[in-house]
């Protein structure tokens, strides 16, 4: 089945470390996106990526990498230099053929920082 | 400045009847689209509803519609005849731009959560 994947579902790290959340998508879409969600504040953008090899700073990009290598495969990194990095992480794709362009989303990720 | 507003954080309705989310958004692209999006408790993220900015008839999906008002800038999603299974947090979207230029990305707003009342 097409779909996007994302890993792990769940994830505890230790203030100072850094993490790599995956996500792969078999969809053949151009663009990915990262968002996170924080209760009350909506979907904030992240990252976007429109074309392999080169991606955007969305609204909160400070602490966070990406990579786009792939077309397939967006991974982000939350590094120690993210203050509250605790959230719901949702990454997401999309088509510019389409009509309506509109985003698919993986299940999430859910990080924990103890 | 916050893009996509949407003002009910909270609504309550008595299931059957029909209800309305509002959205208001701010841009100066002629050049736009404006999503819906439903998202149940298990997280998970699903497409309802799309409308073009050069859309000459609001669009309408099922029991889903979109009114949009261009002049106002409002883009409100309707719900006829509420069913329980429709409680949920639902985000209204837009993206600047056609969808394949480096800059055009998709915005989202801080959501309403519905409560459908048996």
């Amino acid at each position: 089945d097409g779909g996007i994947t994302q890993s792990p579902k769940y994830l505890f790290r230790k203030e100072g470390q850094n993490v790599t959340l995956s996500c792969e998508q078999n969809l053949n879409h151009d663009a990915m996106y990262w968002y996170r969600q924080d209760p009350g504040q909506g979907l904030r953008l992240i990252y976007y990526s429109q074309i392999v090899n080169d991606f955007q700073k969305g609204d909160i990009a400070e602490g966070y990498s990406v990579s786009r290598e792939k077309k397939e495969s967006f991974p982000l990194t939350v590094t120690s230099a993210q203050k509250n990095p605790t959230a719901f992480y949702l990454c997401a794709s999309s088509n510019w053929g389409t009509n309506t362009g509109e985003l698919f989303f993986g299940e999430g990720s859910r990080l924990t920082v103890l | 400045a916050q893009k996509i507003t949407q003002t009910q954080p909270g609504m309550f309705v008595q299931e059957k009847e029909a209800v309305t989310l509002d959205c208001t958004y701010d841009t100066s692209d002629p050049s736009y689209g404006l999503f819906w999006y439903k998202q149940p408790s298990s997280g998970e993220m699903i497409f309802l509803i799309y409308q073009g900015s050069y859309d000459q008839q609001n669009a309408t999906e099922g029991r889903y519609s979109l009114n949009f008002q261009k002049a106002r800038k409002s883009a409100n999603l309707v719900i006829s005849a509420s069913q329980l299974g429709d409680s949920a947090m639902y985000f209204c979207a837009m993206r600047e731009g056609l969808g394949w230029n480096r800059d055009d990305k998709i915005i989202f707003g801080k959501g309403t959560r519905l409560h459908i009342l048996p």
